[in-house]
């Protein structure tokens, strides 16, 4: 089954402990991207990968790190949670952005619910 | 820049009367919409896309929208209401490419939709 799959679904931490949001898709995607989504803002970019070793930053990048060391994962890092980083975190991953239609539909995962205390 | 307003945070509907989710897009190049739904405790779900040909899209259950490229909206409807219905709709433009933020996906803030028995 085509799918994004992220682990865990439910993280409880506290201020300053690292943790790492892992993302997996099997669809041989190259564009990931990951998404946090905060009530009343609908869902803000925070980082996206092009391809393998090729990152850049979205609308709301500080506080996080990701890397893309092979093409089917896409970890979030936060090295130091802070509380105004509760939310709810979505990665999703689609063909490269430039091909027409339906390849430019992003597939998204079941969510990673953060609570930063 | 691209931008999305989707009109009303909330809205109420009675089951089996019409839905109509409003969604206003700015874009420079001619835009990739779509409409996404979030069930409560899911991730998001593709529910229907524009990208060239026919301005009038169907989506799955029963859910269809008209990309109206004088008024720049993208209002998605559903004759009938169900109460399986009641879930978040979120409204998303996709950035062409060229730009820096390509391939990004720009989310309206989202309307919960209630059906009431």
């Amino acid at each position: 089954e085509a799918q994004v799959t992220q682990n865990p679904r439910y993280l409880i931490t506290v201020t300053g402990k690292k943790l790492t949001v892992t993302c997996s898709q099997n669809m041989n995607h190259e564009y990931m991207s990951w998404y946090r989504q905060d009530p009343g803002l609908g869902l803000r970019q925070i980082y996206y990968s092009m391809n393998v070793e090729v990152t850049d930053k979205g609308d709301v990048p500080e506080g996080y790190k990701v890397s893309r060391k092979e093409k089917r994962n896409f970890p979030l890092i936060l090295e130091s949670p802070s509380p105004n980083q509760t939310s709810l975190y979505f990665c999703a991953s689609s063909f490269t952005p430039g091909l027409a239609g339906d390849k430019r539909t992003q597939y998204f995962g079941p969510g990673t619910r953060l609570l930063v205390l | 820049a691209q931008s999305v307003t989707q009109l009303g945070s909330h809205v109420s509907v009675s089951e089996g009367a019409l839905v109509l989710l409003r969604c206003n897009y700015s874009s420079s190049v001619p835009p990739y919409l779509f409409w996404y739904v979030q069930y409560p405790n899911q991730g998001l779900q593709l529910l229907l896309k524009y990208t060239t040909g026919a301005t009038l899209v169907k989506g799955i259950n029963g859910f269809e929208a008209e990309f109206k490229k004088s008024e720049t909206s993208f209002h998605l409807t559903k004759p009938s209401a169900h109460m399986s219905d009641a879930a978040e709709y979120f409204c998303a433009v996709s950035h062409p490419p060229g730009g820096t933020s390509y391939g990004k996906l720009t989310f309206g803030q989202g309307t919960i939709l209630t059906v009431h028995p």
